[in-house]
């Protein structure tokens, strides 16, 4: 099992662009995350999901998109990219009591 | 889910037990506690959770007071790569809450010397 995966692992945008972190897991989880990490803070949830086709907000929602077409994909988007959306983004999945995290994309936005 | 109360930062010697503790005085009876921890900006990771009985497993044990209110996470013999920020997290059990989410707060950065 490859696990969580997410690409890209680092991406530049410049304000206003819009693009889509791929989340993929392989492990067969209902449920799955999206969070992001500013520097020296703990994980914020941004949007979760908790089968194909049931996606909610979390604690940080706008300016993000999510979908749940398949089990094993959870892309999270960004409608028109801001500064303040520089961070470390994770994608987790669980399928009960242990989530498993991905590695992470470290996105900057000029 | 109910908040839980970290100390910012702790230091252990290598090969020592290092004790992180986490208050969460307002839990409910049907929240678990969970730990995780991030090592250098990897994507966290699961150690271990626990309702009321104390548990064990091949990386930590953890200890859960009588009323509940506080627990200790323990890592019996430190080493350098257990340098890291651990979080305690408390929520209601995940299959019944049925929204897969953890809420992070700021955790305890454990530094480990050698």
């Amino acid at each position: 099992n490859a696990g969580v995966t997410q690409t890209p692992k680092f991406q530049v945008l410049k304000t206003g662009q819009s693009m889509t972190l791929q989340c993929a897991q392989d492990m067969n989880h209902e449920y799955m995350s999206w969070y992001r990490q500013d520097p020296g803070m703990g994980l914020r949830l941004i949007h979760y999901s908790v089968g194909a086709g049931i996606t909610d907000q979390g604690e940080v929602p706008n300016g993000y998109n999510v979908s749940r077409s398949t089990t094993e994909d959870f892309p999270l988007r960004l409608l028109s990219a801001a500064p303040s959306q520089t961070s470390v983004y994770f994608c987790a999945s669980s399928l009960r009591e242990t989530q498993y995290f991905g590695p992470g994309t470290r996105l900057l936005v000029l | 889910d109910a908040k839980t109360t970290q100390p910012p930062s702790m230091d252990c010697a290598e090969g020592r037990a290092a004790n992180l503790p986490c208050n969460h005085s307002t839990i409910s009876g049907n929240e678990y506690v969970y730990w995780y921890r991030q090592i250098h900006s990897q994507g966290p990771q699961y150690i271990i959770h626990g309702l009321k009985n104390n548990e064990t497993n091949e990386m930590a044990s953890l200890i859960i007071t009588e009323d509940r209110k506080s627990s200790t996470l323990i890592l019996p013999h430190a080493t350098l790569r257990d340098t890291a920020v651990y979080y305690c997290i408390v929520r209601v059990w995940f299959g019944s809450s049925n929204t897969g989410k953890l809420i992070f707060g700021q955790g305890t950065t454990l530094q480990v010397k050698p």
